[in-house]
């Protein structure tokens, strides 16, 4: 069965910091993975979505990676903001079933 | 604007109660998904159905119904059954092809009073 892992649980860092934020799955037969970003009391709202064929996606300051046969993918965040402050998800979709996933990091940004 | 929306935002269910919760999507996805979120527990799936009339149970099923008559709604059912109800739920949806991200709706919060 599918396990996704996020690594560390919570993150605090002051502003202007470059910060990574860590996800591991255990089966590597993925469609795709997709990372998400939660404020709090708020749905899910998508940052990057990474096919199982690409190794990298880059929206603005986020670039997300991945190594499927190594069940491994991080968020990169640059140069971050006090708005940057909320709770990030990773989801592995694969067949059989929906989106799996892991508990999220959340990350504080101090000014 | 297409997104999906969920109604109540809030909802406050007594002892013994049934209580429904709504999803609806104008994103034309074929698939849609219940996710219950509690804190340190991540969102975990309790329902999800890939086409009309046709859904699979999740990992948390007992205690909660759904059904899917139209493909813009898929209404989940919490019943009196399911005895820790109190949690965040999320609505989502995709198109069946899974190779564009899932959008999210904003989710219920419901409290047993």
């Amino acid at each position: 069965k599918q396990e996704v892992t996020q690594i560390p649980a919570a993150l605090s860092v002051p502003e202007g910091e470059n910060l990574v934020l860590n996800c591991s799955f255990t089966d590597s037969a993925i469609y795709n993975l997709q990372w998400f970003r939660q404020d709090p009391g708020k749905g899910l709202t998508s940052l990057l979505l990474i096919q199982s064929s690409q190794r990298e996606q880059t929206s603005g300051r986020l670039n997300a990676s991945l190594d499927k046969s190594s069940g491994r993918s991080t968020l990169y965040i640059a140069a971050s903001q006090p708005g940057d402050s909320a709770t990030y998800l990773c989801a592995v979709n694969q067949a059989g079933t929906a989106l799996i996933f892991g508990k999220g990091t959340t990350l504080s940004v101090s000014s | 604007d297409g997104g999906i929306t969920q109604s109540p935002k809030y909802l406050f269910r007594k002892e013994g109660q049934n209580v429904t919760l709504s999803c609806e999507q104008n994103l034309n996805h074929d698939a849609m998904y219940w996710y219950r979120q509690d804190p340190g527990q991540g969102l975990r799936l309790i329902y999800y159905s890939q086409i009309v009339n046709d859904f699979q149970k999740g990992d948390i099923a007992e205690g909660y119904s759904v059904s899917r008559e139209k493909k813009e709604s898929f209404p989940l059912t919490v019943t009196s059954a399911q005895k820790n109800p109190t949690a965040f739920y999320l609505c989502a949806s995709t198109p069946v092809s899974r190779n564009t991200e899932a959008f999210f709706g904003q989710g219920t919060r419901l409290t047993v009073v």
